[in-house]
């Protein structure tokens, strides 16, 4: 495989649930990142791993957990959402931290919480 | 704060016409500045990157920056239907930092 695979595509969750969502990089990229797209919103940035270190999280409730366990896998784990909640959740990589590097996005897991 | 701002559109541009998108940036020490296309229900995908003031041209599409003025532009020639999407400009201020994307811009190529 290349490029950034999202699993699963497609989530329906209720409020109470424990849901995990994977990110995998096919790339050598160092850098991965999580953003969330709601419609007629812009893209938020949610968090940023710069060689599995974490070095962003843009006040995100403690509902959202990621993990980075290397440089090439990135997860979102999610518990007790709220319905506000869904949107369109899309993995990113570039080569490093560098303002100057592309970002490369996954195909996005849509997630429905009821 | 830093921000990115785009027209929401839609644009409407017949087939064959160029379809001008634009975009401003509030942070002047930003330095990298790229153009994703989304299409419905997909992930956004590079489109341009640019980096200097000026022009940069890649076969139907040109992209223009002109950092004096904090304005990026986009120019999609000889519109197709299949370049209707949504646009989004993202722009960042170097090394260790976010890229801001804007609101988007959706683009309606009409055959």
């Amino acid at each position: 495989e290349t490029g950034v695979t999202q699993t699963p595509r497609h989530l329906v969750m209720g409020m109470t649930n424990k849901k995990s969502l994977k990110c995998e990089q096919h790339l050598g990229h160092n850098a991965m990142y999580w953003y969330k797209q709601s419609a007629k919103k812009p893209l938020e940035l949610m968090f940023v791993y710069n060689f599995k270190e974490q070095t962003e999280n843009n006040s995100v409730p403690s509902r959202f957990s990621p993990e980075c366990p290397n440089s090439s896998h990135l997860f979102l784990h999610l518990h007790t959402l709220q319905p506000e909640d869904s949107a369109l959740y899309l993995c990113a990589s570039s080569q490093d931290f560098s303002g100057a590097n592309v970002l490369t996005f996954g195909a996005g897991s849509r997630l429905t919480v009821l | 704060q830093k921000e990115v701002e785009q027209n929401s559109g839609p644009l409407s541009v017949p087939e064959g016409a160029i379809a001008s998108l634009n975009c401003t940036y509030s942070d002047r020490v930003s330095q990298s500045f790229f153009w994703y296309r989304q299409y419905s229900g997909k992930s956004p995908e590079l489109i341009m990157s640019i980096y200097s003031n000026g022009d940069k041209e890649d076969g139907r599409f040109t992209a223009q920056l002109n950092k004096a003025s904090q304005y990026v532009s986009l120019l999609i020639r000889d519109s197709q239907p299949s370049d209707s999407a949504t646009y989004l400009c993202a722009v960042n201020i170097g090394y260790g930092q976010n890229f801001v994307f804007g609101p988007g811009t959706r683009l309606s190529v009409l055959p």
